[in-house]
């Protein structure tokens, strides 16, 4: 089966600056790439996705990039604020059926 | 519109117990999926279904069943729960890929703790 990988764990930085996540996973069958943010105690909320047919996609604030050949994308943080200190969760799936998950990234946006 | 909701909100079982989790969505989704999150190891999919009279396993289904008599509901059952089912469960939803969007909304999460 697919095997997601997630860097970093934990992630500190500061009000303003950028951030980036990254991931890889290892079926090249994977064409749908999701990023979810997840509150402590809350539920995961999607935030930005990209498909296998696209380079990149941009909203606002946050951007993701996908290398389809070396199998890896990266969610981009621009601007942090202490708001988006939260968990950060990628994920791959290959036609919308099975969802596999990063074991996430703590970002931490200090004021 | 409650979107996905989940009963109940937590739970404590002793091992061998059984239980019946619930997952409700009135958005109309074809998808459902449960998932269970483990500290440290994300979200794991445990079954899934693309539609109602459909069942499929995900990455962890040892231990569950699941059901979908009805397109609105989703349920996941323990038989004969252990410690190693101690776990947050998160339901979730999605039009899935007849539907055209991949979306998926997750439901508030059941905490269940096996004693």
């Amino acid at each position: 089966g697919e095997n997601v990988e997630q860097h970093p764990s934990t992630l500190s930085v500061q009000e303003g600056d950028s951030a980036v996540i990254k991931c890889t996973y290892s079926d090249s069958a994977s064409n749908y790439f999701p990023w979810y943010k997840q509150e402590l105690g809350k539920r995961p909320q999607l935030i930005i996705d990209i498909r296998s047919n696209v380079g990149e996609k941009k909203d606002q604030r946050i951007a993701v990039t996908l290398n389809k050949t070396a199998k890896h994308f990266s969610l981009h943080i621009t601007e942090t604020q202490p708001e988006d200190s939260a968990v950060y969760f990628c994920a791959a799936s290959s036609n919308f059926n099975k969802f596999y998950f990063g074991s996430g990234t703590k970002l931490n946006v200090k004021p | 519109n409650a979107g996905v909701t989940q009963t109940p909100k937590f739970r404590v079982l002793k091992t061998g117990q059984s239980m019946t989790l619930l997952c409700a969505q009135d958005m109309n989704h074809e998808y459902m999926y449960w998932y269970r999150q483990d500290p440290g190891m994300g979200l794991r999919l445990i079954h899934y279904s693309v539609g109602e009279g459909t069942t499929a396993k995900g990455e962890v289904p040892d231990g569950y069943n699941v059901s979908r008599l009805k397109k609105q509901n989703f349920l996941l059952g323990l038989e004969s729960a252990a410690p190693s089912q101690t776990s947050v469960y998160f339901c979730a939803s999605s039009y899935g890929l007849a539907g055209g969007s991949e979306t998926q909304y997750f439901g508030p999460g059941t905490r269940l703790l096996v004693l």
